[in-house]
């Protein structure tokens, strides 16, 4: 079935980029997407692309797509202590309308 | 309300007893998907519907979980004869064009 793989952790310091990865194996994949979870809270869409493109840009955060290596990366400019959340990566395809969702990433962010 | 509303927000149960969990989605989405989130994982996918019908129920771990969504919108995630490995976070979320899924608070459940 489908899979979707993230890095546990990464810590970084206020003001710095962060650059979070995923990687999936579905090759029929349309949207992938970001998801942002602080603790005790829901699931906060960040941002979406499309599977067609290579490159997303939303104020802070860009998203690079490369759908040969199905690899997939968030990063977050000027990274603030707010950013401090579990980072999630899912995707979906048009024959299923459900989202696979990564394990997540803790990003901790020091001030 | 503005957002998907879940409630309750927390629910404890004893082994064996029956629940009920309800997800209010943003008015006008006509999508509907529950998830169910285990400490430390990603949401994993239970249940989809389209309107009232359930399109995909492939997620549904066993027949102890059922859903219903009758008029198309408020929906009740359903499970008998609890069993503590059902504790988890139960995940609601809505969408008008299956594009953007936005997600409630989720339900607690803790089978004790």
């Amino acid at each position: 079935g489908e899979d979707v793989e993230q890095s546990l952790f990464l810590s970084v310091r206020e003001g710095d980029s962060s650059v979070i990865n995923c990687t999936y194996t579905d090759s029929s994949s349309t949207y992938l997407y970001w998801y942002k979870q602080e603790p005790g809270a829901g699931l906060q869409l960040l941002t979406y692309i499309f599977s067609n493109m290579d490159m997303k840009q939303d104020q802070r955060l860009t998203v690079l797509l490369n759908k040969k290596d199905k690899h997939l990366s968030l990063r977050i400019a000027d990274t603030q202590t707010g950013d401090s959340a579990i980072y999630f990566c899912a995707e979906t395809d048009t024959g299923r309308r459900a989202l696979t969702f990564g394990s997540g990433t803790r990003l901790q962010v020091q001030p | 309300g503005a957002g998907v509303s879940q409630t309750p927000s927390n629910k404890v149960t004893e082994k064996g007893k029956y629940v009920e969990l309800r997800c209010d989605p943003i008015s006008g989405h006509t999508a509907l998907y529950w998830y169910r989130q285990s400490l430390g994982q990603g949401p994993e996918f239970l249940i989809y519907f389209q309107g009232t019908g359930a399109a995909d129920d492939s997620g549904l771990p066993n027949d102890r979980f059922f859903a219903v969504r009758p008029e198309g919108s408020v929906s009740t995630l359903k499970i008998q004869r609890t069993e503590r490995g059902d504790s988890a976070v139960y995940l609601c979320a809505s969408s008008l064009d299956n594009t953007e899924a936005f997600f409630g608070q989720g339900t607690r459940l803790t089978v004790v």
